[in-house]
Formats: C-alpha cells, structure tokens, sequence
C-alpha cells in the first residue's frame, strides 16, 4: 500500500523558513518524479514544485520560485522542500504527491498533508 | 503557463442525474511525441486530500466506478457523472501535467439538488 506521510509543518513568523518531509512507502521510490502541492483555507490546489525520479530535473511554482528549493533522498525514499521567507499569504497545508510516472504524468497518490501557518 | 478555467463553479445535481462539468486550457495539452492528452481529472471530498479519477482525458483509474467518465482533446475537455450518487458530492479539479508549471482549474463544486 503506497503511504505518503508529511512532517514539518506548524506556526511560524512571518520570514521565516521550514522545512517539510515527505516519508514515502508501498512502492519504488526511485522510479517516480514526486510533487508538492498546496492547498491555502478554502482554496483550491496550487503545485508548488516537482521533481524528477533522480532529481536531474525540478520545477517550481512562479509564486514561490525563488523562496524555495525541491530535494529527494532515493535511499531514504524521502522528498524535501525547503521554504524561506515565508509570508502569510503561504498559509496551507502541504500536500506531498506521487506522480504516475517518472517524469510529467499525473498525481496518483496524495498524503494527508502538514499545514504551514504563517502568522505573528 | 498553461490557464486552466472550469464551468460551472457549482453544479446541483439531483440523485441519479447526469453530472457535466467542464474544463478548458489556454494551449492544446496534446504531446507531440505520442499524441496523448495530458490531462487529468481528480476528487476531493471535505477534509480529505485529493484522489485521482481520470489520466490521459479519458483513462479511469482503477476502482474509480464507471459512472465517472472523461472526454476532450487539445483544449476542451469534459468529466461525467452518469448518475449522481450521494457519495459524489466534492470538488472536482481538472489539470494539466502537459508543461511545466503543472496547474489546475479552479475547481467545480458538485452537491445535491
């Protein structure tokens, strides 16, 4: 059974930075590209940052390029995002996502999520 | 970037009706070197993180039942419930994983009528 299960998220002011883990199982992590998506209150989905099965390749998201940087540890079968400067309008939950494939191809298993507050 | 627009943002649907929503991208989602549309279809239900229905405009995942359907090409893309049951009631995204940046609509809220 594939199970995605975040950590890292929680309250943090305005500037600040995190760092979310993604901790993956039930299926060969080398041979998917990995995804994060964001969901802010009511909203609806946002991706933030894709990476490919060796990490060769990444992408991010116009609104965050810059504050952010994607990471996958094949042998921890772990995904990383590392994100700076953070600022209210990021409030969200975080959604690590398995891709079908292992470069462009959808999203076929998503985690619970972890919610990053930004807030004072 | 590719924009994703979905109509309607809300569809009442009575039980056991035909549930039509729509999707539409700003450039063809079509790849050249296969001639596939990447485009994809997904469920989120309240408290609950996304699950994919549909890959490829029109493939169903396994177990999602075959009242769901997809259909389209290029820019104009369609999802149907055949028959709205109960448990059908979510939002309803569209995206497309054609180029980067990936991007979703903005979403298509079906309840009951």
């Amino acid at each position: 059974e594939v199970q995605l299960v975040e950590s890292g998220g929680g309250l943090v002011q305005p500037g600040g930075s995190l760092r979310l883990s993604c901790a993956a199982s039930g299926f060969t992590f080398n041979d998917f590209a990995m995804h994060w998506v964001r969901q802010g209150p009511g909203r609806g989905l946002e991706w933030v940052s894709g990476i490919s099965w060796n990490g060769a390749n990444m992408g991010y998201a116009d609104s965050m390029k810059g504050r952010i940087s994607i990471s996958r540890d094949n042998a921890k079968s772990s995904l990383y995002l590392e994100i700076n400067s953070l600022r209210p309008e990021d409030t969200a939950f975080f959604f690590c996502v398995k891709g079908a494939n292992w470069n462009l191809g959808a999203f076929d298993f998503w985690g619970q999520g972890t919610l990053v507050t930004v807030s004072s | 970037d590719i924009v994703m627009t979905q109509s309607p943002d809300s569809l009442p649907v009575s039980l056991g009706e035909r549930a039509t929503i729509n999707c539409k991208s700003s450039q063809s989602v079509v790849h050249s070197s296969n001639n596939k549309n990447y485009l994809a279809w997904y469920q989120q239900k309240p408290g609950q993180p996304p699950k994919l229905l549909i890959s490829w405009a029109s493939t169903r995942e396994s177990g999602v039942p075959d009242r769901f359907s997809g259909s389209g090409s290029g820019t104009d893309f369609t999802l149907t419930i055949s028959s709205l049951q109960a448990e059908d009631v979510a939002v309803y995204y569209c995206q497309q994983y054609h180029s980067s940046p990936l991007t979703f609509g903005p979403g298509t809220k079906v309840d009951i009528k």
